[in-house]
């Protein structure tokens, strides 16, 4: 069965620091995996969507790398911003089909 | 472009009440999937809907049920509500002969069991 893990469950950064997210899966048979971000009892927002055979997505100051092999994914997110305080979530599926299993999620503060 | 809308945006039951919760895909997507999202935990998949059939579900009983129609929009049905049904009910959809898979949400339907 898959597990999605996402260490640290909170992170709290001043302004302008680097984010460093980090997300793992126990089976490696993925088919994609995705970022999303979901503000306070709002839906989710689509971030990257990584293909099992990329090694990595970038959108802006957005970078979200891959390793099947060892079950982990990593979102970066390069000189932080306060609108960047949000909850971060990944998931992944097995198939196109696009059953996503997810992660608890990241929650970020980014302080001014 | 209209992206994912769904109906109504908060709602309150009583336990023992039934709910119906309403889900536009995107503009061109044809599959829509559900998913209930518990306070501090990531969603869970309930069941999934192309061409106006269940295609697959997740862990939930059968009082969680669901529809699609022609024109791809989708309700969700839950039947004799318990206090642990309360959650934010999230629809995503997809367009399946793209076959990325990448799916997008709407805003959700907040449910409070009383």
């Amino acid at each position: 069965k898959q597990e999605v893990t996402q260490i640290p469950a909170a992170l709290s950064v001043p302004e302008g620091e680097n984010l460093v997210l980090n997300c793992s899966f126990t089976d490696s048979a993925i088919y994609n995996l995705q970022w999303f971000r979901q503000d306070p009892g709002k839906g989710l927002t689509s971030l990257l969507l990584i293909q099992s055979s990329q090694r990595e997505q970038t959108s802006g100051r957005l970078n979200a790398s891959l390793d099947k092999s060892s079950g982990r994914s990593t979102l970066y997110i390069a000189a932080s911003q306060p609108g960047d305080s949000a909850t971060y979530l990944c998931a992944v599926t097995t198939d196109s089909w696009g059953k996503l299993q997810f992660g608890a999620g990241t929650q970020v503060v980014v302080t001014p | 472009d209209a992206g994912v809308t769904q109906s109504p945006t908060h709602l309150i039951k009583t336990r023992g009440q039934q709910v119906t919760l309403r889900c536009s895909p995107k503009s061109g997507h044809d599959t829509v999937s559900w998913y209930q999202q518990a306070l501090g935990q990531g969603p869970q998949f309930i069941f999934q809907y192309y061409e106006e059939e269940e295609r697959q579900r997740g862990n939930f009983p059968d009082r969680f049920s669901g529809h699609q129609f022609p024109n791809y929009s989708s309700e969700l049905n839950v039947n004799a509500l318990l206090l642990g049904d309360s959650a934010l009910y999230l629809c995503a959809s997809s367009w399946r002969d793209r076959g990325t898979g990448e799916l997008f949400f709407g805003e959700g339907s907040r449910l409070t069991v009383l």
